[in-house]
């Protein structure tokens, strides 16, 4: 069972236009939700996270929003940048104390064309 | 990320011979997570690991696979008799406390190839 999903497994989107990547959860339990960047051949580089006591945080050009009624996650990057293009993996955590182990999406690949 | 050492990047393996991954965490560091990325998926947990102690290994498969972090030297997980559906990448985290969602930082993982 897939417990968060990245419904779109590719987007294309203009430099300097926004890009919006979205993200599904089903897991009520999830409490904090991060966002990870993959170049081909790294591991997975954190960017932002957010806690489910917010609805929005803000780092630079990306943006999260939580909306948990629906269970959903997006991630804003704006303006997008040539150096944006990469996959990005949703990831989500229960709280476990002593265990915080990530569930990950199965990435969407962003491609910013110049 | 570049703190944390995996290697080899790549491991080349034929059907029934054994795999051993290596992941050095970073200075400081006595928590380690191991993940699996098969192809077109994202990473799914298999294994978290303190020194010495395995705490979490719930996503390991049952058979063939094992993992360790001994007090000194870095983690291993190792699987034998391979078989291709073991080929993937395998990426492991680490982090200076259990708070892996706000502190781990991943290395850029080893790549098996099971022929």
């Amino acid at each position: 069972d897939q417990q968060v999903k990245q419904n779109s497994p590719s987007l294309s989107v203009q430099e300097g236009r926004i890009s919006i990547l979205n993200c599904d959860y089903t897991n009520s339990m999830f409490d904090y939700f991060l966002w990870y960047k993959k170049y081909p051949a790294e591991g997975p580089t954190f960017l932002i996270s957010i806690s489910s006591i917010k609805d929005k945080n803000e780092d630079g050009r990306f943006t999260v929003f939580l909306n948990k009624s629906a269970k959903h996650l997006s991630l804003h990057i704006v303006p997008s940048q040539p150096g944006d293009s990469a996959v990005y993996f949703c990831a989500a955590s229960a709280p476990n104390f002593g265990n915080e182990k990530l569930t990950f999406g199965t990435g969407t690949r962003l491609t910013i064309i110049p | 990320n570049a703190g944390v050492m995996q290697n080899p990047r790549h491991l080349v393996r034929r059907r029934g011979q054994e795999a051993r991954l290596r992941c050095s965490p970073m200075k400081g560091h006595s928590h380690v997570y191991w993940y699996r990325q098969l192809p077109e998926e994202g990473l799914k947990f298999m294994v978290y690991l303190q020194k010495e102690n395995i705490i979490d290994e719930s996503g390991m498969p049952k058979e063939r696979f094992s993992a360790e972090f001994p007090k000194e030297g870095p983690s291993i997980l190792r699987i034998q008799q391979v078989v291709r559906g073991d080929s993937a990448a395998y990426f492991c985290a680490s982090s200076p406390t259990d708070r892996v969602r706000t502190e781990a930082f991943f290395g850029q993982g080893t790549r098996l190839t099971v022929v």
